[in-house]
């Protein structure tokens, strides 16, 4: 099993430029997530999803943008890349609610944006 | 917002010692996690603890969580370079979803 893929696995972008970092998950996993870590911080949350269709906000959702249309992918979009989204950032998806079922993370997305 | 705050934030020790971490909250949560982290890579789920009180141990790692369920502890006996690693303590709080600490970064020097 792959687990929680995510590409790219660095990515610099300009100022007011936009992307999507892309995540899969192959193990039929209805929650998914996206976070954020800034250098020597915890993990933050920026958006989830509790199944295909149905998303909503994290602690640090500005200036982000999801969509969940398959089980399997939840690609997260920058619009307008600024300096403090520089971050790697952190994929994750478990079976259920994430406080009782675990947390299966991807490599992460390490992003600088100049 | 619930807030969990871990110390120390950093450590360094030998190998052979014996350390704890703690995780503190003025919050009650319904589960606390815990985290082991290594560089370039994501988090890797150590165990979960659910019921006020409980005591769990992982070989030479023991986890407690504490009986008001606001606060836990992590403690390595006889700690090894292998335990090198970010630390983090996560909270299950309002909505269910995580609330992450802001982590331990322990170094084991052989």
């Amino acid at each position: 099993n792959a687990g929680v893929t995510q590409t790219p696995k660095f990515r610099i972008l300009k100022i007011g430029q936009s992307m999507t970092l892309q995540c899969t998950q192959d193990m039929n996993h209805n929650y998914m997530y996206w976070y954020r870590q800034d250098p020597g911080m915890g993990l933050k949350l920026i958006y989830y999803s509790v199944g295909a269709g149905i998303t909503d906000k994290g602690e640090v959702p500005n200036g982000y943008n999801v969509s969940r249309s398959t089980t399997e992918d939840f690609p997260l979009r920058l619009e307008l890349a600024a300096p403090s989204q520089t971050s790697v950032y952190f994929c994750a998806s478990s079976l259920r609610d994430p406080g009782l079922y675990e947390q299966y993370f991807g490599p992460g997305t390490r992003l600088t944006v100049t | 917002t619930q807030l969990l705050e871990q110390s120390p934030q950093f450590l360094s020790i030998q190998e052979g010692e014996n350390l704890t971490v703690y995780c503190n909250s003025s919050s009650v949560f319904s589960s606390l996690q815990w985290y082991r982290q290594e560089p370039g890579e994501g988090p890797v789920l150590l165990v979960t603890v659910v019921t006020g009180g409980e005591v769990k141990k992982l070989k030479r790692l023991t986890f407690q969580f504490g009986d008001a369920r606001k606060d836990s502890s992590l403690h390595i006996t006889a700690a090894q370079p292998g335990d090198t690693g970010l630390y983090l303590c996560a909270g299950a709080g309002a909505g269910n979803m995580l609330t992450f600490g802001g982590g331990t970064r322990l170094m084991v020097k052989p």
